[in-house]
């Protein structure tokens, strides 16, 4: 079982529409949190952070569940731009290198 | 100001022969990354290096692959005898650490390693 566990995808939506990915992670010793973004043969950048309490930035909503073990994301009335790959990604207790998930595809269509 | 450079770019070699790929961190990151993607999936965790300290190999796939880093900024990447699962996209990554805090990972532009 991969550590972390994302939806492939690909996920087509409208301009202007709601869309949310999920993530699961098994390790428990987990204890930081990101969504990064990954453009077609392009290298990752981190999107945002995720905090316990939740947190915003602009249009993107990052959640975690520790009880669950699941991150979410969610991307508010979605741009032609916003077309990617997200990828979950960890860091573990005890790791400076992050795990990171296979990415979830997202295509904004007009 | 200048970001992570990785070069080649891209490399096509053959199977057997020996690679080295190049990665020129961030001016004063101390920790430096190494992963690689092989195609549809994640980063997958090769070598970490920070300052002084002996580098976490953990990730290392085989004793075919190894890495330096040599006066704690440029880092090579070598694998030997390149077998055609080798082919991927080397990605490597730099950051400022300070004590156990650890900061906002940057990625170079990666070297797409395709083995014949």
């Amino acid at each position: 079982r991969k550590e972390v566990e994302q939806d492939p995808g690909p996920f087509n939506v409208p301009e202007g529409a709601t869309v949310a990915f999920n993530c699961t992670y098994s390790n428990s010793a987990s204890q930081s949190f990101f969504w990064y973004r990954q453009d077609c043969r392009k290298e990752p950048k981190l999107l945002m952070s995720v905090y316990s309490s939740g947190n915003e930035d602009g249009r993107f909503t990052a959640q975690l569940n520790r009880a669950s073990q699941y991150i979410s994301l969610l991307i508010r009335d979605s741009k032609l731009s916003d077309s990617a790959t997200y990828l979950c990604v960890v860091r573990t207790a005890g790791r400076r290198a992050l795990t990171f998930g296979s990415g979830t595809r997202l295509q904004v269509q007009p | 100001g200048a970001g992570v450079s990785q070069s080649p770019s891209n490399k096509v070699t053959e199977k057997g022969k020996d690679v080295e790929l190049r990665c020129d961190p961030i001016s004063g990151h101390t920790a430096l990354y190494w992963y690689r993607q092989s195609l549809g999936q994640g980063l997958e965790f090769l070598i970490y290096f920070q300052g002084n300290s002996a580098p976490d190999k953990s990730g290392l796939p085989s004793d075919r692959f190894s890495a330096e880093r040599t006066g704690g900024s440029v880092s090579t990447l070598t694998i030997q005898r390149t077998q055609q699962e080798d082919s991927a996209v080397y990605l490597c990554a730099s950051s400022l650490e300070y004590g156990t805090s650890s900061y906002e990972q940057y990625f170079g532009p990666g070297t797409r390693l395709t083995v014949t």
